[in-house]
């Protein structure tokens, strides 16, 4: 298996301003992470394939400038929500695949709340 | 792209009697078909997962089965008991260079003592 931190856990920002959230992978060189959004009783909708030294793929409708995805090393992924609005307040959930099996080892989550 | 339908949304059951969930499928390519535990505020947990070459797999009280000919799944938990209240969700994926999933979405368990 994997073991996935995210940092923050949680937090609170202004309306306009910039919010950077950290996936990294404690125990595995992931040169893939995917970086997942989840609103209040709803499903898991990947937002984005995060690739090691290269740009990320963001999925369809997903604005690929508000949310910029930095995967710098096989060990740190980040996601930026830029000028964040309130309807950015959600869940974010990163996670990874080790190549072994298909099975993807999730993070534990950070919940944004934007004022 | 990949579309994973779930059903019913909200289940409840009494304590002991088992708890069905089903999903379907649309890409053909799809071979990997895992199912998560959600709690409220914490990370999807995989409960069990099936891969297209199986036709079912059981782990205890959960069991899955696949039909590939119909593109559907279903998640079997027998013996339900209260903690097995939360969120549950079907995800589907075709492996291939990046193993993205797509999720169904979610059904309600609750299971009444």
């Amino acid at each position: 298996g994997a073991v996935v931190s995210q940092h923050p856990s949680w937090v609170i920002c202004k309306s306009g301003t910039s919010v950077k959230i950290e996936c990294r992978s404690l125990d595995f060189q992931a040169t893939t992470m995917f970086w997942y959004r989840q609103f209040p009783k709803q499903s898991l909708m990947l937002m984005a394939t995060s690739n090691e030294g290269s740009k990320a793929t963001y999925e369809q409708g997903v604005e690929k400038d508000k949310f910029l995805i930095n995967h710098a090393s096989l060990t740190l992924s980040t996601l930026t929500v830029t000028s964040a609005h309130p309807e950015d307040s959600s869940f974010y959930i990163c996670s990874l695949e080790t190549g072994d099996s298909y099975e993807q080892y999730f993070g534990p989550g950070t919940r944004l709340t934007v004022t | 792209g990949e579309n994973v339908e779930q059903h019913p949304s909200t289940l409840s059951v009494q304590e002991g009697d088992s708890a069905v969930i089903k999903c379907t499928y649309s890409d053909s390519a799809s071979n990997y078909f895992p199912w998560y535990k959600q709690e409220l505020g914490k990370r999807p947990q995989l409960i069990i997962d099936i891969r297209s070459n199986v036709g079912e797999k059981k782990d205890q009280r959960i069991a899955v089965t696949l039909n590939k000919t119909a593109k559907h799944f279903s998640l079997h938990i027998t013996e339900t008991q209260p903690e097995d209240s939360a969120v549950y969700f079907c995800a589907a994926s075709s492996g291939g260079s990046n193993y993205k999933l797509t999720f169904g979405k979610g059904t309600l368990l609750t299971v009444n003592p």
